[in-house]
């Protein structure tokens, strides 16, 4: 069956430009996750919704940084004014909320801010 | 605060088992994962291992918990060179079918033909 999809798998822009970054859970999937992820480091978690509302924000490094999930199933990451540090590989991941909290991941964003 | 802690690098020989460790501080933590990440790919769940038990084991996959020392590993039987890629560990943040994880910093385990 089809897994968590990402586009685009790469972005290169420049800084102080926005950048929108979409993802598709899995049909079902209740929950979403975005996580960072650095070069040489695990993801670090961004923000995740429960149906269409952001139920733990606290990830977000600062307000230049947002996400919907308006409809509870496709979610966008919008980064606004990017900056050389926000070059990162940005994965979605998404759960059925089941007891175990099976997180499945996407391929990820590879986000260049040159 | 919470914290997951791996060793960065291991290299085995193929047909060889590989043991990953890992160190997490959070106790309330209710699941405990391991994923696998090769070059240019997102993470792939491998398993997990539900805090009230000390071991799962999966085909070539074996999960050991010790949770009073906050220790988890996981061995890989009769490691193939197919198994060589980042493997992490990561902690439930708050328990229960929800919330994000914890990611370890991840262990690169080469295998050598």
């Amino acid at each position: 069956g089809a897994g968590v999809s990402q586009t685009p798998s790469n972005k290169v822009t420049e800084k102080g430009k926005y950048v929108e970054l979409r993802c598709d859970p899995i049909s079902g999937h209740t929950a979403l996750y975005w996580y960072r992820q650095s070069l040489g480091q695990g993801p670090e978690f961004l923000i995740y919704f429960q149906g269409t509302g952001a139920a733990d924000d606290s990830g977000l490094p600062n307000d230049r940084f947002f996400a919907v999930r308006p409809e509870g199933s496709v979610s966008t990451l919008k980064i606004q004014r990017t900056e050389r540090g926000d070059s990162a590989v940005y994965l979605c991941a998404s759960s059925d909320g089941t007891s175990a909290n099976e997180q499945f991941f996407g391929p990820g964003t590879r986000l260049t801010v040159l | 605060g919470e914290d997951v802690e791996q060793s960065l690098f291991l290299s085995v020989r193929e047909g060889d088992s590989s043991v990953i460790n890992c160190t997490y501080t959070d106790s309330s933590s209710t699941y405990l994962y391991w994923y696998k990440q090769e070059p240019g790919a997102g993470l792939q769940l491998l398993t997990y291992i539900f805090s009230n038990m000390d071991m799962k084991q999966d085909q070539r996959l074996t999960v050991l918990l010790n949770k009073k020392d906050k220790h988890l590993s996981l061995r890989i039987a009769d490691t193939q060179t197919g198994d060589s890629a980042i493997y992490f560990c990561a902690e439930s943040m708050r328990g229960g079918s929800q919330g994000n994880l914890i990611f370890g910093k991840g262990t690169k385990l080469s295998v050598k033909p």
